[in-house]
């Protein structure tokens, strides 16, 4: 695709819900990076996949959260059992090599737990 | 650990003046990237200029600039003749050079107005 595309744009789950969000990345691109973005705050790394591989995932916060990338291209993060801290805006971003210095973001999902 | 940070949370400029946005990082390696990134309502992150550590001259894309002092570990941006599109959050980032995982560590962020 042209660009990086998240879906869906806006996600309100009950607590204890799980979610799903996915993340389509520019075609080729061999780097997948989740970041999570809480209000007002900086977005903070979650994972990161090279290809089908996730090669650090020390960023994710709990082990509610999983992020898979089956084939090396469209990648999905999953959370568990939802907590209200767990809204934020959930940002993916791809690159085209492993060293590439642009990353190409999507717009992201924005989660609301109530 | 990496750190970046943003001592401003807002700043306004009027239109076609100058504004420069700060940030600071801490880091021990001496090879990494530096970038500024825009975020506007629509979420989406735009890279505005990227720095690489080991270049002494300082980015500059069209109306943007950076301030780059290494020892100070100080990255700037400046914007000139500011236009209302400008209007946006701006986040400093750093990302190491080397290694395989090159994630992004983001500042706080600066909400920049823009004003007639």
């Amino acid at each position: 695709g042209a660009g990086v595309s998240q879906s869906p744009r806006y996600k309100v789950a009950k607590r204890g819900q799980d979610v799903a969000l996915r993340c389509d990345p520019i075609s080729g691109h061999v780097s997948l990076f989740w970041y999570q973005q809480a209000l007002g705050q900086g977005p903070e790394f979650l994972t990161y996949f090279q290809n089908e591989a996730q090669l650090d995932k020390s960023g994710l916060p709990s082990d509610r959260f999983f992020a898979e990338r089956p084939e090396g291209s469209v990648s999905t993060l999953k959370i568990q059992r939802t907590q209200q801290e767990d809204s934020a805006v959930y940002l993916c971003a791809s690159t085209q090599g492993v060293m590439n210095t642009e990353a190409f973001f999507g717009q992201g999902t924005r989660l609301t737990v109530v | 650990a990496q750190t970046v940070t943003q001592s401003q949370p807002e700043m306004s400029v009027q239109e076609a003046e100058t504004v420069t946005l700060s940030c600071t990082y801490d880091t021990s390696e001496s090879d990494y990237y530096l970038f500024w990134y825009k975020q506007p309502p629509s979420r989406q992150m735009i890279l505005v200029i990227r720095q690489e550590a080991y270049k002494q001259q300082n980015a500059t894309e069209n109306r943007f600039s950076v301030n780059f002092q290494k020892a100070a570990k100080s990255f700037s941006l400046k914007i000139s003749d500011s236009q209302l599109g400008d209007a946006a959050m701006y986040f400093c980032a750093y990302r190491r050079r080397t290694g395989t995982a090159s994630k992004l560590t983001f500042g706080t962020g600066t909400r920049l107005q823009v004003t007639l």
